[in-house]
């Protein structure tokens, strides 16, 4: 059975720091990852899809790699800013739809 | 058009009553998946239709719970005997046609059974 581990739980930046959120999964043939972003009391936003044959993808100041065949995949996010205060989730797919998501970091940029 | 819509956004009920929850997908998606998510944690697969059809329903905790989708559009969520431990957060969301697009999910239902 698939397990997503996301590392570390919660995080509290200051405004304009890089930094890097990890993901890890134990099996790697999945067909594609996403990184979501979740507000409190809301739904989820999609930030990045990446395909199994991808190594990375970038959006704006997001950028999300993969490793599929070590199980990891990254978020970085350049230059943080408070608006970007959310719990950003990892989830991955299988070929029949299977979605497991991780738990989350909680990332609070500091103003 | 429009996101992905769920109603209600709350509901309250006490236990042992059915309930239903309803997804309005993006026109012209597809694929329609739900999750349950618990405080503090990700969303947990339940049931992923196809159309019509439910492509894959392991997720589904036990028997209480069942989907439907009978035109392809529109889904409803249905829970019988609702127990205390079924409180949780309910997400809906549909991609184009599956795995391979992007899910957009609606703002979830959040059930409470007293």
């Amino acid at each position: 059975k698939q397990e997503v581990t996301q590392i570390p739980a919660a995080l509290s930046v200051p405004e304009g720091e890089n930094l890097v959120l990890n993901c890890s999964f134990t099996d790697s043939a999945i067909y594609n990852l996403q990184w979501f972003r979740q507000d409190p009391g809301k739904g989820l936003t999609s930030l990045l899809l990446i395909q199994s044959s991808q190594r990375e993808q970038t959006s704006g100041r997001l950028n999300a790699s993969l490793d599929k065949s070590s199980g990891r995949s990254t978020l970085y996010i350049a230059a943080s800013q408070p608006g970007d205060s959310a719990t950003y989730l990892c989830a991955v797919c299988h070929n029949n739809n299977d979605m497991r998501f991780g738990a989350g970091t909680r990332l609070t940029v500091k103003p | 058009g429009a996101g992905v819509s769920q109603t209600p956004s709350n509901k309250v009920t006490e236990k042992g009553k059915y309930v239903e929850l309803r997804c309005d997908p993006i026109s012209g998606h597809t694929a329609l998946y739900w999750y349950r998510q618990s405080l503090g944690q990700g969303p947990e697969f339940l049931i992923y239709f196809q159309g019509t059809g439910a492509a894959d329903d392991s997720g589904l905790p036990n028997d209480r719970f069942f989907a439907v989708r009978p035109e392809g559009s529109v889904s409803t969520l249905k829970i019988q005997r609702t127990e205390r431990g079924d409180s949780a957060v309910y997400l809906c969301a549909s991609s184009l046609q599956g795995a391979q697009d992007t899910q957009y999910f609606g703002p979830g239902t959040r059930l409470t059974v007293l």
